[in-house]
């Protein structure tokens, strides 16, 4: 079983809906996870961290985290066309090591 | 927000040839960096952890003859990949924690290898 797990798509979405973008880790003893957005060619950038149970919002970034349920998840709403990318999920291991899941190819189809 | 820089974006070089690549912390001061590889449609792989002022810490499978670690000040990291041959080729990228103790990482724009 790999650490962190994502579906890697491609995910197909119409300009204005949500995507949703899911991810599972096994380390039971995870603490922080992260949300990445690579573009093809580039590397990743942060889009959000999120460290407790339940929503955080940042403007049309919602993560969420399920502890219990080892799944921490990202909604996209109102989803535009320069949101197509690849996005990472990402879990600190030990001393501020991340691993990365291998990644959600989204595409927002005007 | 923490800015981190490598250098060259990008590199041709033949096979048998060493290659360095820099990485540096603009804003801030970084103990540790943290060197990446990404092959083509994979995700980002952890090569090494760079420590100011001691050895690098290598992740199982990496060789640390081959991806030789140095981390001399509080703002520069390199990376020299020794004795390249074409399955070095990848795109290489660094990254430092932002502020001390926290666990958010920025990623320089990386270092795209290939070695004919």
């Amino acid at each position: 079983q790999k650490e962190v797990e994502q579906n890697s798509g491609p995910l197909s979405v119409p300009e204005g809906a949500i995507a949703s973008l899911n991810c599972t880790y096994s380390d039971r003893g995870s603490q922080s996870f992260f949300w990445y957005r690579q573009y093809s060619g580039k590397s990743p950038e942060l889009i959000m961290f999120i460290y407790s149970n339940g929503d955080k919002e940042d403007g049309r970034f919602t993560a969420q985290l399920n502890k219990a349920s080892q799944y921490v998840s990202l909604l996209i709403r109102d989803s535009q066309p320069s949101d197509s990318a690849t996005y990472l999920c990402a879990v600190v291991q030990g001393a501020q090591k991340l691993v990365f899941g291998q990644g959600t190819r989204l595409t927002i189809n005007p | 927000g923490a800015v981190v820089s490598q250098h060259p974006s990008w590199v041709i070089c033949k096979s048998g040839t060493s290659v360095k690549i820099e990485c540096r912390s603009l804003d801030f001061q970084a103990t540790t960096m943290f060197w990446y590889r990404q092959f083509p449609k994979q995700s980002l792989m952890l090569m090494a952890t760079s420590n100011e002022g001691s050895k690098a810490t290598y992740e199982q499978g990496v060789e640390k003859d081959k991806f030789l670690i140095n981390h001399a000040s509080l703002t520069l990291s390199t990376l020299t990949v020794t004795s390249a041959h074409p399955e070095d080729s990848s795109f290489y990228i660094c990254s430092a924690p932002g502020l001390a103790g926290q666990e958010t990482q920025y990623f320089g724009p990386g270092t795209r290898l290939l070695v004919l």
